[in-house]
């Protein structure tokens, strides 16, 4: 039973590049979020999706990110002219239907590097 | 105030000892409280659930709730140096304050938990 998977694992990019994290949810999970660790800090909410619908995304910073999850395909989130204040681990979770009161399960995260 | 406040320790006990970590929110419409441990450069990983007041017990670990003081801790019991990581407490509340549905847990910053040999 294949957990949720995240790529890339590491990812590097200089100022102004865009860069585009990928999440498959856990098998049967349909409630993806996104959350960021910045250094030193503990993990924030980014942002909630479901297929095709964003239904909470009031982690996520005003401008330069957006997210998104197909009906086909991994979530993505994506972070335009990336700045080195965006360098962090960007971390994936899923959970089942039910997402009122069950558990999320994370990925292993895309630790991003902005040079 | 902080929304979810953890000592951020180091919080350091003997190999075989009971570690006791805690968490308070702030958030009084929270239901649902999760521990989550977090080895050195790895991911989150779920270790205890709790959704009622009292305890909970699994393995090594027992999840205490208290509601009214708006309080949760976990005990782990005959520390392993292998259990030598962050603890991140997290809370949901299903209703939020968003006019809607908000599922997002909200974390604390941590407490960094040394066993040693």
């Amino acid at each position: 039973n294949a957990g949720v998977m995240q790529n890339p694992r590491h990812l590097v990019r200089r100022r102004g590049q865009e860069a585009r994290l990928r999440c498959s949810p856990m098998k049967g999970h349909s409630h993806v979020y996104w959350y960021r660790q910045l250094p030193e800090e503990g993990l924030k909410f980014m942002v909630y999706l479901q297929k095709e619908n964003i239904i909470d995304e009031s982690g996520m910073p005003k401008e330069r990110f957006s997210a998104e999850f197909p009906k086909e395909g991994p979530s993505i989130l994506r972070i335009q002219q990336v700045v080195r204040g965006d360098s962090a681990a960007y971390f994936c979770a899923s959970s089942p239907v039910l997402a009122g009161v069950n558990e999320q399960y994370f990925g292993p995260g895309t630790r991003l590097t902005v040079t | 105030q902080k929304e979810v406040e953890q000592n951020s320790g180091p919080l350091s006990v003997p190999e075989g000892a009971i570690a006791s970590l805690n968490c308070t929110y702030s958030d009084r419409g929270s239901q649902s409280f999760f521990w989550y441990r977090q080895y050195s450069g790895k991911s989150p990983e779920l270790i205890m659930s709790i959704y009622s007041n009292g305890d909970k017990e699994d393995g090594r670990f027992t999840a205490q709730l208290n509601k009214a003081s708006q309080y949760v801790s976990l005990l782990i019991r005959d520390s392993q140096p292998s259990d030598s990581a962050t603890y991140l407490c997290a809370v949901k509340n299903p209703f939020g304050n968003s006019g809607g549905s908000n599922y997002k847990l909200t974390f604390g910053k941590g407490t960094l938990l040394t066993v040693n040999p």
